[in-house]
């Protein structure tokens, strides 16, 4: 397999544009998380999927957020509009339901918003 | 209440010389992951080692072991015979049933190898 794959790897784009970005998790996995990492605030989890529902999404910041799951080899994390703020490292993982299950982490998209 | 506690925001180690660093957790489920992850600069998230709430025997994976306290709640990450390539960001995370089975990391300690 290859691995959870993110897209695209960096993104700039001018305030107040949507931003969609893309996650195909690993086959066979039942869980995708979607993480944001800054250096103030850290790794942040934003919201978590089990079987392609959404479980818990209270840590996406505003409505300015969305995140949906249409399959189990495909997410997105929308945002519109996009803020300076919202400069970031956005992460995707995938596991499986143990809790003795590792995390696969995709290589993550580089969002910057001007 | 934090879920991963990492109390050292930077620590310096110099070359072959080994390491700890410090996790604590707090979870009331009997059943739990314990896990450290390395980011180095190039920023990808790298799984290095497992600890399970019921394993009798602290993990081991190559230079890295977990030192395991369940009674104290820590599980505290050793690297021996520190390399320049070790250094890096590194997270410690728990995952548990109790709060739906997601990973809670800590904020990550950054660890400088000196030469």
């Amino acid at each position: 397999d290859a691995g959870v794959i993110q897209s695209p790897r960096h993104e700039v784009t001018e305030m107040g544009q949507e931003v969609t970005l893309r996650c195909k998790p690993i086959s066979g996995h039942d869980y995708l998380f979607w993480y944001r990492q800054t250096m103030m605030r850290g790794l942040e989890l934003l919201i978590y999927f089990n079987n392609n529902v959404p479980i818990d999404d209270s840590g996406m910041p505003e409505d300015r957020f969305s995140a949906k799951m249409p399959n189990a080899s495909f997410s997105t994390l929308k945002i519109q509009p996009s803020e300076p703020r919202d400069s970031a490292v956005y992460f995707c993982a995938s596991s499986l339901a143990s809790t003795g299950a590792k995390a696969f982490f995709g290589q993550g998209t580089r969002l910057t918003v001007v | 209440a934090q879920k991963i506690t990492q109390t050292q925001p930077g620590m310096f180690v110099q070359e072959k010389e080994a390491v700890t660093l410090d996790c604590t957790y707090d979870t009331s489920d009997p059943s739990y992951g314990l896990f450290w992850y390395k980011q180095p600069s190039s920023g990808e998230m790298i799984f290095l080692i497992y600890q399970g709430s019921y394993d009798q025997q602290n993990a081991t994976e190559g230079r890295y072991s977990l030192n395991f306290q369940k009674a104290r709640k820590s599980a505290n990450l050793v690297i021996s015979a520190s390399q320049l390539g070790d250094s890096a960001m590194y997270f410690c995370a728990m995952r548990d049933l109790n709060t739906g089975n997601q990973f809670y990391f800590g904020t990550g300690t950054s660890l400088t190898v000196i030469p």
